[in-house]
């Protein structure tokens, strides 16, 4: 079984500054690793996935997130948010079959 | 292709009514999946179809809940006598099923039971 802690339940972040959205999992086998986005009112979007290869991985939109075995972390950061970043973000494994585990969510909110 | 599709977007109920939702999934993809997003938590699986066979129930899924995919195609979740601790989103998704089996969300149900 799978599954994964999200350790920030709220970031607050001024525009324009960083931020690093903290993801640990759990798991007995090779796993898959997701990052998904909700936008107010809107349905689960795929940020960025881990699957093999490299591991630091990269969305269309500035984020990035490092996939680090060791420590069976995923964590995501960007470098420079916007106000349309404001958000929740979920962590989620799968480890390639039926069904995916999600973390609790990061509710992301940038302020100008 | 217009994604994965839910209806209602939003039900209101009394407890102890029954109430139907219905999802559509991109076109091509075999495999459909529903979860249940409680305020202040992750989706968490419910169940999921390959075609219209249901292969896994979380326990989550109690007796009150049923889910259907009788053609294949579009699927209903059907809770009987419901209660306020059914109130969540309920979101579904669609995949493939082939390769690392990305899962495509709708948009959910915003159940609210009074």
């Amino acid at each position: 079984a799978q599954s994964v802690t999200q350790l920030d339940s709220q970031v607050p972040v001024f525009e324009e500054a960083p931020v690093e959205l903290r993801c640990n999992y759990s798991s007995s086998v090779s796993v898959y690793l997701f990052w998904y986005v909700q936008y107010p009112n809107q349905g689960l979007q795929l940020l960025l996935k881990y699957l093999s290869g490299s591991t630091l991985v990269e969305s269309i939109n500035g984020f990035e997130a490092e996939f680090n075995k060791s420590k069976t972390s995923f964590h995501l950061r960007k470098p420079s948010v916007h106000i349309s970043d404001t958000a929740e973000y979920f962590c989620a494994v799968s480890d390639g079959g039926n069904k995916l585990s999600f973390g609790a969510g990061t509710t992301v909110t940038v302020r100008a | 292709d217009t994604g994965v599709s839910q209806d209602p977007r939003h039900k209101i109920t009394k407890r102890g009514q029954n109430v139907t939702f219905r999802c559509d999934p991109i076109s091509e993809h075999n495999r459909l999946y529903w979860y249940r997003q409680t305020l202040g938590q992750g989706p968490e699986f419910l169940t999921y179809f390959q075609n219209e066979a249901q292969l896994e129930k979380s326990r989550l899924l109690s007796d009150r809940f049923s889910a259907e995919r009788p053609k294949g195609s579009f699927s209903t979740l059907e809770i009987q006598r419901t209660e306020q601790g059914d109130s969540a989103m309920y979101l579904c998704a669609s995949s493939t099923g082939t390769g690392y089996n990305e899962q495509f969300f709708g948009p959910g149900t915003r159940l609210t039971v009074l």
